[in-house]
């Protein structure tokens, strides 16, 4: 079936330090790929999303390039913020619109002033 | 824009009892909402897909018995946890996609069972 592996549990870094969390996928087709941010207490939030091959997500300057021939979508950011704490997600859907999402595992992003 | 609003945020029950919880999207249509719980340990399952006017579609080890849905119209759903146990804690999600793919969440409702 569909999956998506996210192979950073944690990471720690500085303000103004580079980021990348690695998402790759497994589905048939060209499944829509999301970024989800979700703070404590609080449900997950539509970072961006996109639906074609080479097609780039950004918002909040995080940025991800759906890359079907390496099956990824990668997270990065230039210069995070300690305000950029919290944990992210990768998900995708599958054929149709429904709200129905495969998410990875999440990746809890620590940012030290 | 668009927006999911969950209620209620919290919620504590007493073991055996039933809770429902309700998901309203406001600025656009809710053809389908789909319900997940999300783990202490952080992973999302996927309870049902609900969509107006359709069956809902359960998934495995979630059925209409402990966790009926009701989905009357685009804006609104609601869902009944039945005879909650401490198994069934965590922060129940709903999510709805809008025309252009995107999937938004309300902020859930969290469960406590005691």
């Amino acid at each position: 079936g569909d999956s998506v592996t996210q192979t950073e549990g944690q990471v720690a870094l500085s303000e103004e330090d580079f980021l990348t969390i690695h998402c790759n996928y497994s589905a048939s087709g060209y499944p829509t790929l999301f970024w989800y941010v979700q703070y404590p207490g609080e449900g997950p939030q539509l970072l961006f999303r996109a639906s074609r091959d080479k097609e780039k997500g950004s918002s909040r300057g995080f940025e991800a390039t759906y890359d079907k021939g390496t099956t990824s979508f990668h997270l990065r950011k230039a210069s995070v913020q300690e305000s950029d704490s919290a944990v992210y997600y990768c998900a995708l859907s599958g054929a149709g619109n429904t709200g129905k999402l495969i998410f990875g595992l999440g990746t809890t992003l620590q940012v030290q002033p | 824009g668009a927006l999911v609003y969950q209620y209620p945020r919290r919620t504590i029950c007493k073991s055996g009892t039933s809770m429902r919880m309700e998901c309203q999207a406001v600025g656009f249509q809710a053809t389908s909402v789909a319900w997940y719980r999300q783990s202490p340990q952080k992973t999302f399952e996927l309870i049902a897909l609900s969509t107006v006017n359709s069956a809902i579609k359960y998934e495995q080890n979630f059925t209409q018995e402990k966790f009926p849905i009701s989905h009357p119209n685009l804006s609104f759903s609601s869902m009944t946890v039945l005879n909650a146990y401490l198994e069934d804690r965590g922060l129940y999600l709903c999510g709805a996609p809008t025309g252009n793919t995107e999937v938004f969440f309300g902020k859930g409702t969290r469960l406590t069972v005691v």
